[in-house]
């Protein structure tokens, strides 16, 4: 079974620096995807960046990008020039290739904090 | 707002009981995929329909069922509710069964008491 480890429970970061968030996952599985969720104050998980492991370019999205290391497990988020709207739980998520689109395994989540 | 609608907001119930969550997809999306959020827990996949029919399963409670309607909107009926079942649950939609975008709603707050 897969498994997704978010090790970091808490992170903290001051505006407008970059923090790095860091998520490992398990699997026998050579195509799949991964995923970063954004759950703010509000609840609602919005999706912040996914990966596709066939693709071997990291993913971006404006302040957001990843650094994948598929040999390694790895998938870590990088969220430059912060903003006290990034405070929020984040969870990393897998997905199998051909599961369903919503059978997503998501780690514990890490909790960022923005300080002004 | 990401157009899914979840109803209610919170709940509060005794153990034993029986509750109905709501949930209405965006406008146009044929997927609907039910969550729990608890502490012990963390996020895990309940169930997906698509287009009325039930199309996977995750580690939903023989406890639980759920089912869409002709309207795509969903139910999720959680019965002989215990202690553990209180939790956040997520309704999420998507256009079809492809790779595109989940959206999800706000979630409803089950407290079991």
């Amino acid at each position: 079974a897969q498994t997704v480890t978010q090790s970091q429970p808490e992170m903290s970061v001051q505006e407008a620096e970059t923090v790095t968030l860091s998520c490992t996952y398990d699997t026998s599985e050579s195509d799949y995807y991964l995923f970063w969720y954004k759950q703010p104050p509000s609840r609602q998980m919005i999706l912040v960046i996914r990966q596709e492991a066939y693709k071997q370019q990291n993913a971006t999205e404006n302040r957001f990008s990843v650094n994948f290391q598929k040999a390694a497990k790895s998938f870590s988020l990088k969220i430059s020039d912060s903003q006290l709207g990034d405070a929020a739980m984040y969870f990393c998520a897998y997905r199998s290739w051909g599961g369903s689109q919503g059978n997503l395994i998501f780690g514990k989540g890490t909790k960022l904090s923005v300080k002004p | 707002d990401s157009g899914v609608t979840q109803t209610p907001k919170h709940l509060i119930t005794a153990t034993g009981q029986r509750v109905t969550l709501r949930c209405s997809p965006r406008s146009g999306d044929l997927s609907v995929y039910w969550y729990q959020q608890s502490l012990d827990q963390g996020l895990q996949f309940l169930i997906q329909y698509y287009n009325g029919e039930e199309r996977a399963k995750g580690n939903i409670l023989e406890r639980f069922s759920a089912q869409q309607f002709p309207d795509l909107h969903s139910e999720l009926n959680l019965s002989s509710l215990e202690l553990g079942d209180s939790a956040l649950y997520f309704c999420a939609s998507s256009q079809g069964q492809g790779n595109g975008e989940l959206f999800f709603g706000e979630g409803s707050r089950l407290t079991v008491l």
